[in-house]
């Protein structure tokens, strides 16, 4: 499968830990995108890298969140000292270029108790 | 990006069109439009997009009124796998692609 891939696919974790997912996105897109989809609203922006810059924080993005994507491959989402507004289904996306067309992965799904 | 408004749900037969429309009275010049779709439990997937011209591929067609103020997605023959929320954005592909998802229309197909 040559998609993009993100894991774990589902995470419940107790209020205060740390939890990280991992985003792989196709082979050769650039553009890496971090979305945040809670229960009957649509995706809500979180980040965007190029390459390995991280060029754009959406404000939902509190201190609690931080966001890498060393060597503009894989990226990983970290969230410190959860809280029980955290869960949600959080989604990767890349795309090659400069575009509406995105590729989303399945989403990681959290559950913080 | 300019806001868009779909209604928040529709049925359609299977085997009959399904048209859903989107109204972005405000989009700007350089402001494309694209259709994206939900399926339960997965995420978003790319379905189509215009800035100006009618457009069609395996999936649908994207209807653009002339004034570019509303469009409409035509699924030509519904089956039950298109049971999905479907999304119409606003990009100006210019800047980051930052997708701006509204509500969608939660969009049913039955027998």
């Amino acid at each position: 499968d040559t998609g993009v891939s993100q894991d774990p696919r589902h995470k419940i974790t107790k209020r205060g830990q740390n939890v990280t997912f991992r985003c792989d996105p196709i082979s050769e897109h650039n553009r890496l995108y971090w979305y945040r989809q809670t229960l009957g609203q649509g995706p809500e922006f979180l980040t965007y890298f190029q390459n390995e810059a991280q060029l754009e924080k959406s404000r939902l993005l509190s201190d609690r969140f931080s966001a890498e994507r060393p060597k503009g491959s894989f990226s990983t989402l970290e969230i410190q000292r959860t809280e029980q507004g955290d869960s949600a289904m959080y989604l990767c996306a890349s795309s090659p270029r400069s575009t509406g067309e995105l590729f989303f992965g399945e989403g990681s799904r959290l559950t913080v108790l | 990006d300019a806001k868009t408004t779909q209604p928040p749900s529709m049925d359609c037969a299977e085997g009959r069109a399904a048209n859903l429309p989107c109204n972005h009275s405000t989009i700007s010049g350089n402001e494309y439009v694209y259709w994206y779709r939900q399926i339960h439990s997965q995420g978003p997937q790319y379905i189509i997009h215009g800035l100006k011209n009618n457009e069609t591929n395996e999936m649908a067609s994207l209807i653009i009124t002339e004034d570019r103020k509303s469009s409409t997605l035509i699924l030509p023959h519904a089956t039950l796998r298109d049971t999905a929320v479907y999304y119409c954005i606003a990009v100006n592909t210019g800047t980051a692609s930052k997708l701006t998802f509204g509500t969608g229309t939660r969009l049913q197909v039955t027998l």
